[in-house]
């Protein structure tokens, strides 16, 4: 069955780094996979799409990459703030319309001052 | 703010009981998405409506149903409640195209409580 891996584990960084997260699939083929933030008590929000034929896309200072050979999508955040403190979801999508996005179970990023 | 409007944001109820949690999608989105979210399982996705008709079903179950209205807001009707039925649940919605392929903005969710 399909399966979307993130780290249970929250991520830990200074304020100013990098954060980079990690989201691996298997059994699935996606076209496209997006990227959400989620604080607590609140709904996803929508931050970046990327399809299967864009290697990487940008928005600011987020990044995300696409390897559909490794079948894994990185999610960077550079010059983190505490403010990006939240949990980040991926999120696959198929390739007909009206397919269901599937979601991993989201990463929790925490960036100390 | 998403636009997507949900309520209640909180309902405490018993087991056993029927409840109803209701979805205004942002003006103009034809398509709404329900999702339930729970502390084990992450966001799980339920059921889709586009123009008020049935798109596409996850992994509900079947005390479970919902439905769209002319008016383009959806209900989500959960019946003989479970304990394991207490979950957060999200209506997202999306731009008119009727493809999945787009952004999905979600509401602030409703906060269900079986006790």
């Amino acid at each position: 069955s399909q399966k979307i891996e993130q780290n249970s584990e929250a991520l830990n960084i200074q304020e100013g780094k990098t954060a980079t997260l990690t989201c691996n699939y298997t059994n699935y083929s996606p076209a496209y996979l997006q990227w959400y933030r989620q604080d607590p008590g609140r709904g996803p929000v929508f931050l970046l799409l990327i399809r299967e034929n864009e290697k990487e896309k940008r928005k600011e200072r987020l990044k995300v990459t696409f390897d559909t050979t490794l079948k894994q999508s990185l999610f960077h955040i550079t010059a983190s703030q505490p403010a990006d403190s939240a949990t980040y979801l991926c999120a696959l999508g198929g390739r007909t319309g009206f397919q269901k996005l599937v979601f991993g179970t989201g990463t929790r990023l925490l960036v100390s001052p | 703010d998403s636009g997507v409007t949900q309520t209640p944001k909180h309902l405490i109820t018993a087991t056993g009981q029927r409840v109803t949690l209701r979805c205004s999608p942002r003006s103009g989105d034809l398509s709404v998405y329900w999702y339930q979210q729970s502390l084990d399982q992450g966001l799980q996705f339920l059921i889709q409506y586009y123009n008020g008709e049935e798109r596409a079903k996850g992994n509900i179950l079947e005390r479970f149903s919902a439905q769209q209205f002319p008016d383009l807001h959806s209900e989500l009707n959960l019946s003989s409640l479970e304990l394991g039925d207490s979950a957060l649940y999200f209506c997202a919605s999306t731009e008119p195209t009727g493809d999945s392929n787009q952004p999905q903005h979600f509401g602030d969710g409703t906060r269900l409580s079986i006790l």
